[in-house]
């Protein structure tokens, strides 16, 4: 059974930082390029970023480039999200997911999400 | 930026009736746009890809159809479990794109 556990988010000041993970399992990791995706309360998702499966391919939302960086570790089936210079409207739910197949940048699995909040 | 514009906002439907979600993009997108739906609290679920290519384990109710740059999901005849959020996304340039939703309500 495929599954993608997140953690990471919390409560962080203006300006701060913060590392989301992304634990997988049920599915062979390194295969499928990974995506990152947030949705601020009361609102609809938006892309963030999305990493190939090698870690050699990035791509980042205008919104967030610059200030976050996408990563995985494939020895243990996990993806990261550093995100540094924090600001209000990045507060969100922010979900892993995988990708459908290699080829395809839909997503068939998701974590639960994460939350994080920026506010003083 | 392809842009990706859902209507209506809201579909207010009863359980049996059919119903009719459009998205339409801002340019062609090909046939590379994906359908999820979203319930409270819950992660989305892919349902379509590609257009109208349905995803492992979709009930059959659930098509997807068009090209370009209009697009139709349909859900033939509803059931309790599909009063959800359904979304849009377009996998034909980067950045990848999300349409606003649709929510569909129980009328």
């Amino acid at each position: 059974e495929v599954q993608l556990l997140e953690s990471g988010g919390g409560l962080v000041q203006p300006g701060g930082s913060l590392r989301l993970s992304c634990a997988a399992s049920g599915f062979t990791f390194n295969d499928y390029a990974m995506t990152w995706v947030r949705q601020a309360p009361g609102k609809g998702l938006e892309w963030v970023s999305t990493i190939s499966t090698s870690d050699v391919i990035t791509y980042y939302a205008d919104s967030v480039k610059g200030r976050f960086t996408i990563s995985r570790d494939n020895s243990k089936n996990t993806l990261y999200l550093q995100m540094n210079s924090l600001r209000a409207d990045d507060t969100a739910v922010y979900y892993c997911a995988k990708h459908y197949s290699s080829s395809t940048s839909v997503f068939d699995y998701w974590g639960q999400g994460t939350l994080v909040t920026v506010s003083s | 930026e392809i842009v990706l514009t859902q209507s209506p906002a809201t579909l207010s439907l009863s359980p049996g009736e059919r119903a009719t979600l459009s998205c339409r993009a801002s340019q062609s997108v090909r046939s590379y746009l994906a359908w999820y739906q979203q319930k409270p609290g819950q992660a989305p679920r892919l349902l379509i890809y590609d257009a109208s290519n349905r995803a492992t384990g979709i009930p059959a109710r659930f098509s997807g159809s068009g090209s370009g740059t209009d697009f139709t999901l349909t859900i033939s005849s509803l059931e309790s479990e599909d009063f959800a959020v359904y979304y849009c996304q377009q996998r034909s340039n980067w950045p990848l794109t999300f349409g606003g939703g649709t929510k569909v309500e129980i009328k």
